[in-house]
């Protein structure tokens, strides 16, 4: 059973850019959140998505942006990326009916130059 | 709103020691907890949880956690550290009301042979 997967993997963009990262949740799972891990700290919570709509959101300004499709698998969006964007982005899958059974990706390390 | 508390961003310990990793959280409803390994260029992964059942939680790979509310500690433990087990470790509260997760800044575990 495939757990979940997230692409690319790694990737490079400069300033200004706009950057999509893919991910598709582990078989089952209906619900998808979105997690910024900064170098040397926590992961941040982003926004989520449950039933094609964002869900709740977290302390992120509206350059972040995501989708989630009929499959459940969701996309993030950041237009206008700035250097401080830098960063492990992890996505989470879970059941909405359970609460606690998160599981999550390996990440896609974005850099900004 | 609940968060947890991790000190000792970095821990180092001998091969076949103990290791002891401190969590305190702040939460006005009984809050469900995890701990989280992160190795390096990895995803995170469960270790264990407490959803307000036993107080004491035996997890994956020997290591437990024991909720004491009266001391509102969720601390990690594990008898006899492994040179498997140099990782980052992080505790996290599910916010109560919703099913997103807040982490601690995370204690890099180093283990030396």
């Amino acid at each position: 059973d495939a757990g979940v997967t997230q692409s690319p993997t790694h990737l490079i963009k400069t300033r200004g850019q706009q950057v999509t990262l893919r991910c598709s949740p582990k078989s089952g799972h209906d619900t998808v959140s979105w997690y910024q891990q900064a170098l040397g700290q926590g992961p941040q919570f982003i926004f989520q998505y449950y039933e094609e709509e964002e869900r709740q959101r977290g302390n992120f300004p509206d350059r972040f942006s995501g989708h989630q499709f009929p499959n459940y698998s969701s996309e993030l969006n950041v237009n206008a990326l700035l250097l401080g964007d830098s960063a492990l982005y992890l996505c989470a899958s879970s059941e909405d009916r359970d609460g606690y059974g998160y599981t999550f990706g390996s990440g896609t390390r974005l850099t900004v130059v | 709103a609940q968060s947890v508390t991790q000190l000792d961003s970095h821990v180092s310990v001998s091969e076949g020691t103990p290791v002891l990793l401190r969590c305190n959280y702040s939460s006005s409803y009984s809050p469900s907890l995890f701990w989280y390994v992160q190795h390096p260029n990895k995803g995170l992964q469960l270790l264990l949880k407490y959803t307000s059942a036993a107080t004491l939680v035996k997890g994956i790979n020997g290591f437990e956690a024991e909720f004491k509310k009266s001391e509102t500690s969720f601390h990690l433990t594990k008898p006899s550290a492994h040179m498997s087990d140099a990782a980052e470790y992080f505790c996290v509260v599910r916010v109560y009301g919703n099913n997103r997760l807040a982490f601690g800044k995370g204690n890099q575990v180093v283990v030396i042979p």
